[in-house]
């Protein structure tokens, strides 16, 4: 059921940004755009989300493509804190939390 | 103010018995949702209960699987008669509304029958 499609893993060095891409070529109008991570051993925590103008907060910004069929979660500068899995779903408007997970992209910061 | 707990972090179970994962939601929040993850898989969705009702349980396996959400206490997933293929990590979150933008999990309860 995820609508989604990430890249299984990155890599990144510390304290150097990091772009997580995002593909949802099936979203419709009234989805928005979430993203949990996950550290290891731990639940999913949530970063940020959107519906079409980029949004930015204490831990990342995400930039949403124009057409709204990708997007980006940007870490400015990544610490090893930041390795987990992060997590790229859509939730319709008018929905409860239902989160169609996918597999994500595992982050890894090398010191 | 305490996030989502659940409790046990760890439960063993043999083959045929029945696992009682607990889940008190964040305070003041009445809408949970319980979520399990396979080794190496994102999490799945099972059931979304608001207070004494179930609204969702799409996500649940037909048989051995129940859960409930008091008007008092947590929120409890039973799963009966447990088979190995039961042993994952399974996590409840909770919202204080149903339309909010951010749900709060659990550190989950990781199942293990052996």
């Amino acid at each position: 059921d995820a609508k989604t499609t990430q890249p299984n893993s990155m890599e990144s060095n510390e304290e150097e940004p990091v772009h997580l891409p995002c593909n949802h070529s099936t979203i419709s109008g009234t989805d928005y755009i979430h993203w949990y991570r996950q550290l290891p051993s731990q639940g999913p925590e949530y970063v940020i989300h959107g519906l079409t103008s980029n949004v930015n907060n204490r831990m990342a910004s995400l930039a949403i493509a124009e057409d709204r069929k990708s997007s980006t979660l940007i870490l400015h500068r990544a610490t090893l804190r930041d390795a987990a899995v992060y997590y790229c779903i859509l939730r319709p408007l008018e929905a409860f939390n239902k989160f169609y997970f996918g597999s994500g992209t595992k982050l890894n910061v090398k010191p | 103010n305490a996030g989502v707990m659940q409790n046990p972090r760890h439960l063993v179970r043999r083959r045929g018995q029945e696992a009682r994962l607990r889940c008190s939601p964040m305070k003041g929040h009445s809408h949970v949702y319980w979520y399990r993850q396979l080794p190496e898989e994102g999490l799945k969705f099972m059931v979304y209960l608001q207070k004494e009702n179930i609204i969702d349980e799409s996500g649940m396996p037909k048989e051995r699987f129940s859960a409930e959400f008091p008007k008092e206490g947590p929120s409890i997933l039973r799963i009966q008669q447990v088979v190995r293929g039961d042993s994952a990590a399974y996590f409840c979150a909770s919202s204080l509304l149903v339309g909010d933008t951010e749900a709060f999990f659990g550190q989950g309860t990781r199942l293990t029958v052996v």
